[in-house]
């Protein structure tokens, strides 16, 4: 496995410009989870993908946040309008579907740091 | 709903002394329980989890913890802090059905002193 890649590593912006973050999860890892992790506190989740259906959303995913993962492999997440409170890292995690008795690791990418001025 | 407490934004060792990061956990529901290591400018990498196996899990680069369900705690322990256990250190949980999506503490940050 290559472990988990996040594209773009680094993101600057101004205030009410679009972007959007890629996640590309270890292969055969059908869920996916995204994260958002401001200065000093841990990672806060945003939203949950089980093959291609988008299966929970946080109330921190405002309708400005947008995710997809079009063919259930690869994820991306996309804010409208960006705001200053946006600045955060945004983390990708993904991991293997549940064994029986079992639950398994979410792996983290490296992240996307991103800074809206 | 899951909730986690890790005591300690900073904790202060010399190298080779005992670490020992806190974390104290709230579930309706018998938990799953995680370790997770940050270094600066890096994603999380998984020390070691609970399953509701063994009550003491050995995770990677000597660390370990105990379940404890009377105290509600699983505190992360290294006999020995070498200067590369400097990091933060994330508590989580999480729950089996529906998502399992974690939930994290504030985070401990580790300095090693030489």
């Amino acid at each position: 496995d290559t472990g988990v890649s996040q594209d773009p590593r680094h993101k600057i912006t101004k205030r009410g410009q679009n972007v959007t973050f890629r996640c590309d999860p270890i292969s055969e890892h059908n869920r996916l989870y995204w994260y958002r992790q401001t200065l000093g506190q841990g990672p806060e989740f945003l939203t949950y993908f089980q093959n291609e259906a988008q299966l929970e959303k946080s109330r921190l995913l405002s309708d400005r946040f947008s995710a997809e993962r079009p063919k259930g492999s690869f994820s991306t997440l996309e804010i409208q309008r960006t705001e200053q409170g946006d600045s955060a890292m945004y983390l990708c995690a993904s991991r293997e579907g549940e064994r029986e008795g079992r639950t398994d690791t979410q792996y983290f990418g490296p992240g996307t740091r991103l800074t809206v001025l | 709903a899951q909730s986690v407490t890790q005591l300690g934004s900073h904790v202060s060792v010399s190298e080779g002394a005992l670490v020992l990061l806190r974390c104290n956990y709230s579930s309706s529901v018998p938990p799953y329980l995680f370790w997770y290591v940050q270094y600066p400018n890096q994603g999380l990498q998984l020390l070691l989890k609970y399953t509701s196996a063994a009550t003491l899990v050995k995770g990677i680069n000597g660390f370990e913890a105990e379940f404890k369900k009377s105290e509600t705690s699983f505190h992360l322990t290294k006999p020995s802090a070498h200067m590369s256990d400097a990091a933060e250190y994330f508590c989580a949980v999480s729950v089996r059905g529906g998502s399992e999506k974690l939930v994290f503490g504030k985070g401990t940050k580790l300095t090693v002193n030489p």
